[in-house]
C-alpha cells in the first residue's frame, strides 16, 4: 500500500465545508485512494474511494489531482457529529489496509 | 447477523493469563482483519485473512499473538501469557474482495481489553 501523509487535525466551522487533504505520491497505477472515518469510541467507518475520476456519494466528495499524487475529501456541510479522525488510504484491492495517523478533524459550533 | 460481531464487548483479566477474542464476519465476506488501537492511537495492523491463502501475519507484535479463521468464517484472536501493555481495543474487519469497486471494510464494534 502506498504511503500517505495527511496533517495531524483540522478544525472547521459548522455548516462549511471541510476539505481534507491527503498527499499520495508514491501511490502506483492499481491503487485506489480510500477514505474512512472513526468516531471516538467507535470502529472506523467507510466514506468513499476512487482511482482516477472524482467521486461524490451522499456523505462526501473525493477529488483526486490528475497526476494521482494527491486528493482531498469534502465534507461539503460540516456538522458537530463529522467531528472524527479521517484516515487516507493507498490500497490495492486483495491486499491488508494499513491506516496511518489519520487527520482529527473537529468541527466547531 | 447484518453487521461484523465481536464478543466479548470487554474483557478484564490478569497479567499472565491467557485470552481469546471472536469475531463474526459478515455472511460471505472472504477478508478478515484483526487490528488493535491503545488508548489514543491510531490503528495497528494485526493479522489478515483473504480466503484459503496463507494469512498476513506480518502485523503480530510476539509469539503470543495468534489467530485462526476456521471453514473461512469466524475468527479467534489469541493472547497468551498477556502482559500490561497488550491493553487496547481490538478491531475485527470484513470485506468482500474479488472486485475492487466493492472492496469495502466493515468493522465491528471491538472488544476493549484491559489487562491488570
Amino acid at each position: 500500500d502506498a504511503k500517505t501523509t495527511q496533517p495531524p487535525s483540522m478544525d472547521c466551522a459548522e455548516g462549511r465545508a471541510a476539505n481534507l487533504p491527503c498527499n499520495h505520491s508514491t501511490i502506483s497505477g492499481n491503487e485506489y485512494v480510500y477514505w474512512y472515518r472513526q468516531i471516538h469510541s467507535q470502529g472506523p467507518q467507510y466514506i468513499i474511494h476512487g482511482l482516477k475520476n472524482n467521486e461524490t456519494n451522499e456523505m462526501a466528495s473525493l477529488i483526486i489531482t490528475e497526476d494521482r499524487k494527491s486528493s482531498t475529501l469534502i465534507l461539503p456541510h460540516a456538522t458537530l457529529r463529522d467531528t472524527a479522525v479521517y484516515y487516507c488510504i493507498g490500497h490495492n484491492y486483495g491486499q491488508n489496509f494499513v491506516f496511518g495517523p489519520g487527520t482529527r478533524l473537529s468541527v466547531l459550533p | 447477523g447484518a453487521g461484523v460481531s465481536q464478543s466479548p464487548s470487554n474483557k478484564v483479566t490478569e497479567k499472565g493469563k491467557d485470552v481469546e477474542l471472536r469475531c463474526d464476519p459478515i455472511s460471505g465476506h472472504t477478508a478478515l482483519y484483526w487490528y488493535r488501537q491503545s488508548l489514543g492511537q491510531g490503528l495497528e495492523f494485526l493479522i489478515y485473512f483473504q480466503g484459503n491463502s496463507a494469512p498476513d501475519k506480518s502485523g503480530l507484535p510476539s509469539d503470543r499473538f495468534s489467530a485462526e479463521r476456521t471453514g473461512g468464517s469466524v475468527s479467534t484472536l489469541t493472547i497468551q501469557r498477556t502482559q500490561q501493555e497488550d491493553s487496547a481495543v481490538y478491531l475485527c474487519a470484513s470485506s468482500l474482495v474479488g472486485l475492487a469497486t466493492n472492496e469495502k471494510l466493515f468493522f465491528g464494534s471491538g472488544t476493549q481489553l484491559s489487562v491488570l
